[in-house]
């Protein structure tokens, strides 16, 4: 089975500084999709970026940029000019590609606090 | 357009009761998801319904919990003769149906169970 591990239970940023959020996973398959999502106190879970492990480019949304290395499973998250409104807890995510399986299997979560 | 809803917004039940939390997909996604997420265990997956397929259960924890979907659009979670453990977010998610296509999330439902 799959599983996703996030090293880091908080992080702390100052506003307008750099952070980066660190996740690993362990999978047997070659084909498979990454995401970041956000979760802020509303408990609403947003998307903040996606990857296609086929694909070597590494995904990019405005501040949001990702570093995927497949062959270390290392798929850490950066973000740039670091906003009050970022402060969140910050979940990894892995999706098979295979058919029938299309849970999500998540990390234990990042609580980044943004501070002014 | 409009996203995911779920109701209720907050739950709470005395233990050996039981209880249904609705969710509302994304009009036009075929796909729709439940999650749980606790303290303890975090994000976990508990049910998949895809188009008319049946059901992957294989999340699910016990016999107490179960799931439908009516016509392809509004899903129900049930959980009977709850216990104090299945306090938790309940969280529904939605999405087209292709391949490794994006999941919405709704607010969820905070269940405590007393």
């Amino acid at each position: 089975a799959q599983t996703v591990t996030q090293s880091q239970p908080e992080m702390s940023v100052q506003e307008a500084e750099t952070v980066t959020l660190s996740c690993t996973y362990d999978t047997s398959e070659s084909d498979y999709y990454l995401f970041w999502y956000k979760q802020p106190p509303s408990r609403q879970m947003i998307l903040v970026i996606r990857q296609e492990a086929y694909k070597q480019q590494n995904a990019t949304e405005n501040r949001f940029s990702v570093n995927f290395q497949k062959a270390a499973k290392s798929f850490s998250l950066k973000i740039s000019d670091s906003q009050l409104g970022d402060a969140a807890m910050y979940f990894c995510a892995y999706r098979s590609s295979r058919g029938g399986s299309e849970k999500l299997v998540f990390g234990k979560g990042t609580k980044l606090t943004v501070n002014p | 357009g409009a996203g995911v809803s779920q109701s209720p917004s907050n739950k709470v039940t005395e233990k050996g009761k039981d209880v249904e939390l609705r969710c509302d997909p994304i009009s036009g996604h075929t796909a729709l998801y439940w999650y749980r997420q606790s303290l303890g265990q975090g994000l976990e997956f508990l049910i998949y319904f895809q188009g008319n397929s049946a059901p992957d259960k294989s999340g699910l924890p016990s016999d107490r919990f179960s799931a439908e979907r009516t016509g392809g659009s509004v899903s129900t979670l049930t959980i009977q003769r709850t216990q104090q453990e299945d306090s938790a977010v309940y969280l529904c998610a939605s999405s087209p149906g292709t391949s490794g296509d994006t999941q919405y999330f709704g607010p969820g439902t905070r269940l405590t169970v007393l």
